[in-house]
């Protein structure tokens, strides 16, 4: 099975930071990486596939990269309602597998 | 519009089974294959099982083998995770999912469903 690796596994920020979040892959996975934004309570949401294109309502503060093994969720400037818990996924292979997470807080 | 409804919070005893189904709407049912994960209280997500709703193919992780069955009903539009001989470590919130396609994401996301395994 291929293992995601996030970091960091949770960080304080605040209103108007940018943000990086990081996943590596145990074993490239081309572009198939995805990322899902989760709030307490609340079911997965989709943001972000195939490494980069963002899914269709998402605001365009959030952006994704990389190929291969690593990737980054990059969030350009926080908003309120941004804080919550972001996970990876790669779809390259069954057993499809979740990163960690990384929770997001208010500093 | 397209959503995937679940069934209600369910209360088990160690040992039992539970069914949790998954309803989908908005969207050609046997178009899209469906997934199961759950999420522990407090933990990330874990993926269990996949099921082409078309043919009715299956895939179990193999920590789940032997107690997780995936099924469909085409008719209705609904797909069924059954899980058995359940233990505390069991208690989580069950979710479908429905993938966009060959190696796509996971789009829809029903609204989850609680299954609390205690004597």
């Amino acid at each position: 099975d291929i293992q995601m690796t996030q970091s960091p596994s949770s960080l304080s920020t605040s209103v108007g930071d940018r943000v990086t979040i990081t996943c590596r892959a145990s074993q490239s996975i081309s572009t198939s990486l995805n990322w899902y934004q989760q709030k307490p309570g609340k079911a997965p949401k989709l943001l972000i596939y195939g490494a980069s294109t963002l899914q269709s309502g998402v605001p365009s503060q959030f952006s994704g990269s990389g190929s291969g093994t690593d990737f980054t969720l990059t969030i350009s400037s926080l908003q309120p309602e941004d804080f919550a818990t972001y996970y990876c996924q790669q779809s390259y292979s069954t057993p499809p597998t979740f990163g960690q997470g990384t929770k997001l807080e208010i500093k | 519009q397209v959503q995937l409804v679940q069934s209600g919070a369910e209360v088990k005893k160690p040992g039992a089974s539970v069914k949790v189904s998954c309803r989908a709407s908005g969207y050609t049912f046997t178009n899209y294959a469906m997934h199961w994960a759950r999420q522990a209280p407090g933990q990330g997500l874990e993926w269990m099982a996949w099921i082409n709703t078309g043919s009715s193919n299956t895939y179990y992780l193999q920590n789940f083998q032997g107690r997780v069955t995936l099924t469909r009903d085409t008719s209705a539009s609904t797909a069924y995770m059954e899980l058995t001989s359940l233990r505390s470590e069991d208690t989580a919130v069950y979710y479908c999912a429905r993938q966009v396609n060959y190696r796509g994401p996971l789009d829809i996301w029903g609204q989850g469903t609680m299954v609390t395994v205690s004597s």
